[in-house]
Parts: structure tokens; C-alpha cells; sequence
């Protein structure tokens, strides 16, 4: 069966610092990777895409970037975090040629300060 | 593009009481609709979801939802509710026509509290 691995679960960062949270996943291969932020009170908001390894869609200009190394993870990062990029993010999958059914990880509460 | 409207920030309703959360969609194309659930501080777990066939859709933990595509709607329901159903419920569309990658449109969510 396929996993998804989402870490680390909660982090407290200081503004100006890096970000790197990193998301696997197993049991499948060549799945479509995202990665999502949750606001309060504003559901969950499409960051980035990867349909492949070095394949990343951006869906919103923003202080973040992402990356596919492999097949099966996908890494989003930061150079220099702002206090705006605290939230809950959040990894998930589906299949290559599914029906948009998406597999989501448990999720990183991020707090910038 | 597809949108996503949930009216409801928040239900509260008595346990053993039906519920109805309500979803609205906006689409000029065919879609695939789903319900996911996220209790706090973890990841959204599917409910269920329509893709073609009976508009009546069965998922987990007795929740079900009817697709009405001259309403554009796709309202999820329970007929009695558990405590343990306190949690937050999203509603999602994605295009019907498209192959390979899909992307997932997400409502603001529906906060679900269940009191004794």
C-alpha cells in the first residue's frame, strides 16, 4: 500500500531563516506530487506541482520554492522566511493517471518569528 | 477554472442529530467532486467521492453526499452524529475532462462541532 511521509511535524523558525520541509512518499511510482498551505479561514491554497522529477509548477508568486530530486519526494524551501509563511502545509499525491484523488500527508504547522 | 464555495464557516449541532454540510461549485466543464475531513493538526483524509454513475455517494464513518448538477451542488450529510465527528470538512472539484495531472480546488471549509 502507498505511504506518505511528511516531516518534521511542527516548526518554529525565526524570520530571515532558511526552510526545508521534505515529503516522501512509497508504494507507488511516478505519482503527481503538491505541496498545499492552509490558512485560517482560507482553506487550503495549490503551492507547487510536479508531474515529474525537475518538473515543479508554480501556482502562486511567493517567498517559497520547490524541489523533485527524486521520483518520490518533494522538498519545499525558503531562503529567507517572512512572518507571512507561517501556516499548515501540507504534501500530498495521486496517481499519474488517476482521478484527481489526492493522498495527503499529516501536515507541518510552520511559525515564524 | 473551477471554484468552490462551502456558505457554512461553522455548524454546531447536538450529537445524535442529523447534519447537512453544504457545498456549492462553479464549473463549465464536467467535474469530479470529493469531501475530505481534517481533524486538527493532521492531514485530510478522504470521505468520499463522485466521479460518474449514482449521484448518491456512500463514504466512510456513515457520511453521504448528493451530486446535483443542475444545482451545482454537492451537499454532505450525515443522519446522526458522533462527538468524534468534530472536525473540519472540505469540499473539492476538479476538471473531469482532464488526463494525467489534476488539480484539486478546495472550499474554505466547514468546522463541525458536535456537543453532548
Amino acid at each position: 500500500s502507498q505511504t506518505i511521509h511528511q516531516w518534521p511535524a511542527t516548526l518554529v523558525q525565526p524570520v530571515g531563516s532558511p526552510l526545508s520541509l521534505e515529503c516522501t512518499v512509497e508504494g507507488t511510482s511516478n505519482p503527481n506530487l503538491y505541496w498545499y498551505r492552509q490558512a485560517a479561514g482560507r482553506g487550503l491554497q495549490l503551492l507547487f506541482y510536479s508531474v515529474g522529477i525537475g518538473q515543479i509548477s508554480s501556482e502562486v508568486p511567493q517567498n517559497l520554492s520547490a524541489s523533485r530530486p527524486q521520483d518520490r519526494q518533494f522538498i519545499l524551501s525558503s531562503k529567507k522566511l517572512l512572518l507571512s509563511d507561517s501556516g499548515f502545509y501540507l504534501c500530498a499525491w495521486s496517481p499519474l493517471q488517476g482521478k484527481a484523488e489526492a493522498f495527503f500527508g499529516q501536515g507541518t504547522r510552520l511559525t515564524v518569528v | 477554472a473551477q471554484s468552490v464555495t462551502q456558505l457554512d464557516s461553522q455548524v454546531p449541532v447536538f450529537e445524535e442529530a442529523p447534519v447537512e454540510l453544504r457545498c456549492n461549485y462553479s464549473s463549465s466543464v464536467s467535474v469530479y467532486l470529493f469531501w475530505y475531513v481534517q481533524y486538527p493538526n493532521q492531514g485530510l483524509q478522504l470521505l468520499l467521492k463522485y466521479l460518474s454513475g449514482s449521484t448518491l455517494v456512500k463514504g466512510i464513518n456513515g457520511f453521504e453526499a448528493e451530486f446535483n448538477k443542475s444545482q451545482t451542488s454537492f451537499h454532505l450529510r450525515k443522519p446522526s452524529v458522533h462527538i468524534s465527528d468534530t472536525a473540519e470538512y472540505f469540499c473539492a472539484v476538479s476538471d473531469a475532462g482532464s488526463t494525467g495531472f489534476q488539480k484539486l480546488v478546495f472550499g474554505t471549509g466547514t468546522r463541525l462541532l458536535v456537543s453532548p
